[in-house]
């Protein structure tokens, strides 16, 4: 159980186009995703929060239009990435929360990722 | 605000001997502790979690972690490591009022045959 999945695994595309990654989680209803954006050797930034059926909350410094996030479903979030330029090429990642008896119980599952690059 | 180091960027150990992976943390009230493991081009898999209970957490290919609270440490723990394990390794803690987590820098781990 808790499979996460993103298509594609792997985008290349041409500066000014517009990307849309797909985050699905498979068995099981996550109200919750995020997305997070991942340099080489580095940590893990969080972009935002998506929460079904609403706006998603963006962290400090991410630009929501460029950025744009929609989770239409208890089982799917997209990231559309606008305007790509050769900066945003970066590993993509997202991740859904399944939901414990207490909050505290909660458990974030990530999906494999995607690797996008603009040329 | 929530935080957690992990002051080795890399660890290097042979085949069959025990590893340690380091994570300590700063949180304001009650911890709630996360590994994670990523392998190249690949998501984070979840390794196990610290909620409550026993300090000494069992979770996924053998690994295990011990939160200590006098030392404020999550370190994890593996008796016999597999060069299968090589990998980067994050610790992270949630924050419960938002639910996001707050990864530390990670730890690459490298096993050698």
């Amino acid at each position: 159980g808790a499979v996460v999945s993103q298509h594609p695994s792997w985008v290349i595309c041409k500066s000014g186009t517009s990307v849309k990654i797909e985050c699905r989680s498979l068995d099981f209803q996550a109200t919750t995703m995020f997305w997070y954006r991942q340099f080489p050797k580095q940590s893990l930034m969080l972009m935002a929060t998506s929460n079904e059926g609403s706006k998603a909350t963006y962290e400090q410094g991410v630009e929501k239009d460029k950025f744009l996030i929609n989770h239409a479903s208890l089982t799917l979030s997209t990231l559309t990435v606008t305007s790509a330029h050769p900066e945003d090429s970066s590993f993509y990642i997202c991740s859904a929360i399944i939901r414990g008896r207490l909050p505290y119980t909660d458990t974030q599952y990530f999906g494999p990722g995607t690797r996008l690059t603009v040329l | 605000a929530q935080s957690v180091a992990q002051p080795e960027d890399q660890v290097n150990v042979a085949e069959g001997n025990p590893l340690t992976v380091k994570c300590t943390y700063s949180v304001s009230g009650n911890p709630y502790l996360f590994w994670y493991v990523q392998y190249p081009n690949r998501g984070l898999q979840f390794l196990l979690k610290y909620i409550t209970g026993d300090n000494l957490v069992k979770g996924s290919y053998g690994f295990e972690a011990e939160f200590n609270k006098s030392q404020t440490s999550f370190h994890l723990k593996k008796p016999s490591a597999l060069v299968s394990d090589s990998a980067l390794y994050f610790c992270a803690v949630r924050d419960i009022s938002t639910d996001k987590l707050i990864f530390g820098t990670g730890t690459r781990l490298q096993v050698f045959p």
